[in-house]
């Protein structure tokens, strides 16, 4: 099945820690999101990219950095992580001919 | 400001009791509004889509409408197995392009 997936499922790291979180897909699909997911508040874009060569800030971009490897491949990266990225991180892809997105199964990351 | 909002934050239903979630929105010119339903440690799952007010969509026990200002997904006669959270979302353009604004969901719970 074309999928979404995402690793690492669960990460526990330290202030001042450099983390990536990597998301892959399946589904041919040209447009990749990153978004974040805490307690009592919608799902917030952190970055998105239209192809591999388009990369662009969501509303919630500093402190994060993004690399697109290729169609298939996006990656979150947090510098320097400190405790309120504690949250829940997806990855979503669309297609560019709609605008339905697929989201993968999530990132649980906490930082001490 | 663009804003979504879902009520209530959390519903109780005993199976069988049909009731309704509501999505209310602001945005300057909607694109479409999506529903997504998520269940614990997973990705949000895709629902429907609806473009237009009047639009109606269906899919087993679930039916979401559309008006200008608001979205209602009901449930008729749900099961144990429709417990999850529901998440709303609105297409609106803005910053450059067709984002995507979620609400922070209603968390529902089927008792048998």
């Amino acid at each position: 099945d074309a999928d979404v997936t995402q690793t690492p499922r669960n990460r526990i790291t330290k202030t001042g820690k450099r983390i990536m979180l990597e998301c892959s897909q399946t589904k041919g699909h040209d447009r990749m999101y990153w978004y974040r997911q805490d307690p009592g508040l919608g799902l917030r874009l952190i970055y998105y990219s239209f192809d591999v060569k388009d990369i662009n800030k969501g509303e919630i971009s500093d402190g994060y950095s993004v690399s697109r490897q290729a169609q298939a491949k996006f990656s979150l990266s947090l510098e320097s992580a400190i405790p309120n990225q504690t949250a829940l991180y997806f990855c979503a892809t669309s297609q560019s001919s709609t605008s339905t997105q697929f989201f993968g199964p999530g990132t649980r990351l906490t930082v001490l | 400001e663009d804003q979504v909002t879902q009520s209530p934050e959390a519903l109780r239903l005993q199976e069988g009791e049909s009731s309704s979630l509501n999505c209310s929105y602001t945005v300057s010119g909607l694109r479409g509004l999506f529903w997504y339903r998520q269940d614990p440690g997973k990705g949000p799952e895709f629902l429907f889509t609806l473009y237009s007010a009047g639009e109606e969509k269906e899919k087993e026990r679930l039916k979401a409408t559309l008006t200008k200002k608001e979205s209602f997904l009901h449930i008729t006669a749900p099961k144990p197995e429709d417990s999850a959270t529901y998440l709303c979302a609105v297409q609106a353009f803005s910053g450059g392009y067709n984002k995507l604004i979620f609400g922070a969901g209603t968390r529902l719970a089927v008792h048998p």
